[in-house]
């Protein structure tokens, strides 16, 4: 079965602290994998994409890994501020088709001072 | 500035009432898609259409209806089928297919709830 599975559910954090969020996935056949930030009652924004070949990539003080022979990917904050409290959500495509994207239930991260 | 606008933000739905929720983009994008969010719990494909005038069921579609008349417009109805609306409803866009392509907008979302 298709699915992909994010840890921890729940994180919180002092500022100016790092963390790491966790995706493990299995999709098959893999596209790409998307890392997305959702404040609460708004849409999810894109942070990053990453296809088969790509390690690693970085937006800003997001840097997302991706490690496709076991099927993981990580997403790194530094210096955290109080505007990353957020959900982030993990998404994985398959290869090919328009409906084709499994979602991972979120990370639901709390920035305190 | 091109986007996605859903509309309204907040809707109350009374039992057995059939509500629709608007779905409006200006990014020139083919494919729109609508999901429903709940709470610790992944995005779930209602509906999506690649081109106008076709769409396509989702993985949980029952209870949903679409329609798909302009290439900007993706409305989505909630019929008195649907048991258990209540719910945070996203829309979204792309401007190829959505596993290969980079283009993949989401809309600020409708929560909807029975009343």
């Amino acid at each position: 079965k298709n699915q992909v599975e994010q840890s921890p559910q729940s994180l919180i954090i002092l500022e100016g602290k790092n963390c790491t969020l966790q995706c493990n996935y299995t999709v098959s056949p893999f596209s790409n994998l998307r890392w997305y930030k959702q404040d609460t009652g708004r849409g999810p924004v894109s942070l990053t994409i990453m296809t088969f070949s790509e390690n690693t990539k970085s937006n800003g003080r997001y840097t997302a890994t991706l490690d496709a022979d076991t099927k993981q990917s990580s997403l790194h904050i530094t210096a955290s501020q109080l505007s990353d409290s957020a959900s982030y959500i993990c998404v994985v495509s398959f290869s090919g088709g328009y409906n084709k994207l499994i979602f991972g239930a979120g990370t639901r991260l709390a920035v305190h001072p | 500035d091109g986007g996605i606008t859903q509309s309204p933000k907040y809707l109350f739905r009374k039992e057995g009432q059939n509500v629709t929720l608007s779905c409006e983009q200006n990014l020139n994008h083919d494919a729109m898609y609508w999901y429903r969010q709940d709470p610790g719990q992944g995005l779930r494909l209602i509906y999506y259409s690649q081109i106008v005038n076709d769409f396509q069921k989702g993985d949980i579609a029952e209870g949903y209806s679409v329609s798909r008349e302009k290439k900007e417009s993706f409305p989505l109805t909630v019929t008195s089928a649907q048991k258990n609306p209540t719910a945070f409803y996203l829309c979204a866009s792309s401007d190829r297919a959505a596993a290969s392509g980079t283009g993949y907008t989401f809309g600020s979302g409708t929560r909807l709830t029975v009343v």
